[in-house]
């Protein structure tokens, strides 16, 4: 079965400091992706990565940095110096094969404040 | 940048009323997919929709809901008899090359059962 954790429900960091969030996931399938999705206070949906289960090196885009662990199931994402604009409900998100990749699971959320 | 439009943004409706919901997709995108978001909750996928008919659905789809593609450029998702829980955020997405590869999301609806 399918499942994404995100044990962390809210998060409040002041500006300026790192911040990681946790995602750990469940699938009995081999072949997989793993998606992180940014939900901003005016409530769209925007995808940030896509990560197959192939491939395990970690990601850098700007302040943003993904760690994907397959030996602990775990597709954790930091913000680095982070800015009041990063103050948004992030979710992680998991499709496999044996599912189907056209049903994405995903996380409960974490909701992450900026304080200026 | 393209992107998928959804329209309402807001509706209100009636228990017992029927709704659709719109969405134009990218224009280029070949898998189309319907997910909903009560609020503060998770997003949960609805169903996935693939050459003219449905590839996926979950258990929340049920009879009361239908998908249409009418034309080349809408995709449509109705509700026949709205219930007080159908209340929830709607999201279309679409995907050219299908699920494994992200979605663009819509803005999403906002559907307020009353």
């Amino acid at each position: 079965a399918q499942k994404v954790t995100q044990a962390q429900t809210e998060i409040s960091v002041v500006e300026k400091e790192d911040v990681t969030l946790d995602c750990v996931y469940e699938t009995r399938d081999t072949t997989y992706y793993l998606f992180w999705y940014k939900q901003p206070p005016s409530g769209e949906l925007v995808f940030l990565i896509r990560r197959n289960s192939f491939d395990e090196q970690n990601e850098i885009s700007g302040r943003y940095s993904w760690n994907f662990q397959k030996s602990t199931s775990s597709f954790n994402f930091t913000i680095t110096a982070s800015q009041v604009v990063d103050s948004a409900v992030y979710f992680c998100a998991l499709s496999d094969r044996k599912t189907s990749y056209d049903k994405v699971i995903f996380g409960p959320g974490t909701s992450l404040s900026v304080i200026p | 940048e393209p992107e998928v439009t959804q329209t309402p943004s807001h509706q209100v409706t009636q228990m017992g009323q029927e709704v659709i919901l719109r969405c134009v997709p990218i224009s280029n995108h070949l898998y189309f997919y319907w997910y909903r978001q009560i609020l503060g909750q998770k997003v949960e996928f609805l169903v996935s929709f693939y050459n003219n008919e449905i590839s996926e659905k979950s258990e929340i789809f049920d009879d009361q809901f239908s998908v249409e593609r009418p034309d080349g450029s809408n995709f449509t998702l109705k509700i026949r008899s709205t219930k007080l829980e159908d209340s929830a955020m709607y999201f279309c997405a679409s995907s050219r090359t299908g699920g494994a590869y992200g979605y663009t999301f819509g803005s999403g609806t906002r559907l307020t059962v009353v």
